[in-house]
């Protein structure tokens, strides 16, 4: 399977906006880009997944590089809610793998 | 939100007892699966299910065994629970097999 590496963890301030990368340097050309989030003693909840564009709802924006080798997950304004572990995850089909994440901390 | 509902959300149990976790959903998707938390390790799939009596081994599936009699809920049994299967375990569906997977609440398992 495909590996993504993210940062282990990282700081904003609330209302600023976050970005969060993710390399995946050995993606396939039918993996996706899943972005899952898990707040503190919840399960995972799904963000936003994309193919090949950039991609937008009302929680994210997802920016996917030409050469689908890395991606950004971009939170526009965040909130004391967004802190959370966020993984960046490929798949093609049910097999989610997930790594670590990246720890998001969101200072009042 | 995914109407999904895991039963029961905390148990203690005893080393070599059986063990039946339960994951029930009302949005009628057709995928269904058990993921299992540990620190350091992520989310792992132990089985996963792709519709009535039709079942599959994840990653991590030695210990466990799953059924799936009805569309809406999908068992999953320690038949011997051991401390090392001390986790937290999550349900998930999907519509098919490459969707979003909606996860439900966990349920935490302590085997002593």
């Amino acid at each position: 399977d495909a590996k993504t590496t993210q940062p282990n963890s990282m700081e904003s301030n609330e209302e600023e906006p976050v970005h969060l990368p993710c390399n995946h340097s050995t993606i396939s050309g039918t993996d996706y880009i899943h972005w899952y989030r898990q707040l503190p003693s919840q399960g995972p909840e799904y963000v936003i997944h994309g193919l090949t564009s950039n991609v937008n709802n009302r929680m994210a924006s997802l920016a996917i590089a030409e050469d689908r080798k890395s991606s950004t997950l971009i939170l526009h304004r965040a909130t004391l809610r967004d802190a959370a572990v966020y993984y960046c995850i490929l798949s093609g089909d049910y097999k989610l793998s997930f790594g670590a994440g990246t720890t998001v901390t969101v200072r009042a | 939100d995914a109407g999904i509902t895991q039963s029961p959300r905390h148990k203690v149990t005893e080393t070599g007892t059986p063990v039946t976790l339960r994951c029930h959903q009302t949005e009628n998707h057709r995928y269904m699966y058990w993921y299992r938390q540990d620190p350091g390790h992520g989310l792992r799939l132990i089985h996963y299910s792709y519709g009535v009596k039709d079942t599959d081994k994840g990653e991590v599936s030695d210990g466990y065994s799953v059924s799936r009699s009805k569309t809406e809920d999908f068992l999953l049994t320690l038949e011997s629970a051991t401390s090392s299967q001390t986790s937290v375990y999550f349900c998930a569906i999907s519509w098919t097999s490459a969707d979003t997977q909606y996860f439900g609440p966990g349920t935490r398992l302590t085997v002593l």
